[in-house]
């Protein structure tokens, strides 16, 4: 595609629900990556793929996190049981490998846990 | 660990007026640093970048110079317009393929 594609943009869900948040990258893209954007924290590093492997996971904040790629392109991140300190926006980003080459974010999935 | 320090605070400043954000960094080794602008409803946008001592990014009249001796990478603008109205981010990435950002700033420019 065109650019980086998340789904959904928007997700309210109830504190202990599972949510999934899709992250499409941009054609041909090797390196996809998951960061978060909250008030207290800022944006934060989350974890990164090299293809379908993920050699850094030392970013997700807890075992409730967990992230997968597939086919080398769309990646899903995942949250168990959620929590309202999870409530942030959650940026997938993508570039055509890995150091020295633009990373290009995506708009952001947007969740509030109530 | 590889961190981003950003001035406190929104800037509010006139059209026309001269705009500059500070952005200083700790990092082992030698880090590329960037500056992301997140525009109103849109994602974050890389907006220029310098991979090495005393080079020069610039883009869309912005501009930033990575100094080595001072550890920063400030921005800097001659003629700000509203259309430059957005957060801007300093990053800095250092061979371990994760960004590290900084709080960002509000810019806020006025007719």
């Amino acid at each position: 595609g065109a650019g980086v594609s998340q789904s959904p943009s928007n997700k309210v869900t109830e504190k202990g629900k599972d949510v999934e948040l899709r992250c499409d990258p941009i054609s041909g893209h090797t390196a996809l990556y998951w960061y978060r954007q909250s008030l207290g924290q800022g944006l934060e590093f989350l974890i990164y793929f090299q293809g379908n492997s993920a050699p850094d996971k030392s970013g997700l904040p807890s075992d409730r996190f967990s992230a997968e790629r597939t086919g080398g392109s769309v990646s899903t991140l995942t949250i168990q049981r959620t929590q309202q300190e999870d409530s942030a926006v959650y940026l997938c980003a993508s570039s055509k490998g890995l150091s020295g080459n633009t990373i290009y974010f995506g708009e952001g999935s947007w969740l509030t846990v109530v | 660990g590889d961190s981003v320090t950003q001035m406190e605070g929104p800037v509010t400043l006139s059209e026309e007026a001269f705009l500059t954000i500070n952005c200083t960094y700790t990092a082992t080794g030698y880090p590329s640093l960037f500056w992301y602008v997140q525009y109103p409803g849109e994602g974050l946008q890389l907006l220029l970048k310098a991979t090495k001592a005393d080079d020069k990014g610039s883009n869309k009249g912005f501009e930033a110079t990575y100094r080595k001796e001072t550890t920063s990478f400030h921005l800097e603008k001659g003629s700000v317009q509203v259309s430059d109205s957005a957060v801007y981010f300093c990053a800095l990435e250092g061979g371990n393929n994760r960004l590290a950002f900084g709080k960002g700033n509000q810019v806020v420019v006025i007719p």
